[in-house]
């Protein structure tokens, strides 16, 4: 089946400094996967931050990016100057439409604690 | 701004009991979700409807029965909890099921199984 595999938190880094959080997939059921990052700021629930439907293509928001990249099957976050508010759970995540069907199959998520 | 509604937010019970979570959505979608969020923090998918029709159903065991009686609504009922369903239940709504983009997340139920 799908699978997303990323970052091992918790990640801790001070304000203003850069981050990465890895994320790797595995599309057996879909041949051409959306990739998604989502992330739940404490007290709120789960949105998305971010996504990419081509290969090759970059998605960004609040000043974080990724690169779907087809060839090493990753999506890696990264952001060049973290905020405190940056704290919060990141999941990434694969999905596109098989036999009709719509759903999102997601890592493990990784917590981010930013330092002030 | 809040869309996706779930009550309750919190329930603890019993092993054998009858648990119900409700979820409700504003934003007019077509499409609607269960998730499961388990105590290693992976999200799996179990039920997804699309305008009151069930369109994924994932192996879930037979006393999990999603209801839904229009397409803002998706309830999950649980007929005699075991200890392995002690999770956080999300509801989350998309445009329509073709729509592989964003979906909506409530805040998630939380169920504790004694």
């Amino acid at each position: 089946g799908d699978s997303v595999t990323q970052t091992e938190g918790p990640v801790t880094v001070s304000e203003s400094e850069s981050l990465i959080i890895n994320c790797t997939y595995s599309a057996t059921s879909i041949a051409y996967p959306n990739l998604f990052w989502y992330v739940r700021y404490p007290g709120e629930g789960l949105q998305l931050l971010l996504k990419v439907i081509t290969a090759g293509q970059k998605g960004s928001s609040r000043g974080f990016e990724a690169t779907y990249n087809k060839e090493t099957t990753s999506f890696h976050l990264q952001k060049a100057s973290v905020q405190e508010s940056d704290s919060a759970v990141y999941y990434c995540a694969l999905g596109g439409a098989t036999g009709g069907n719509n759903k999102l199959t997601f890592g493990q998520g990784t917590v981010l604690s930013v330092i002030p | 701004e809040t869309a996706v509604f779930q009550t309750p937010n919190y329930h603890v019970t019993q092993v054998g009991n009858e648990v119900s979570f409700n979820c409700k959505q504003t934003l007019g979608h077509d499409t609607m979700y269960w998730y499961k969020q388990d105590s290693k923090k992976l999200l799996k998918i179990m039920f997804s409807y699309n305008n009151k029709q069930l369109i994924v159903n994932e192996t879930v065991p037979r006393r999990f029965s999603p209801q839904s009686s229009d397409k803002a609504h998706l309830n999950l009922r649980i007929k005699s909890v075991e200890p392995e369903d002690s999770a956080v239940y999300l509801c989350a709504s998309s445009r329509d099921w073709r729509n592989t983009g964003q979906l909506y997340f409530g805040e998630g139920s939380k169920l504790t199984v004694l």
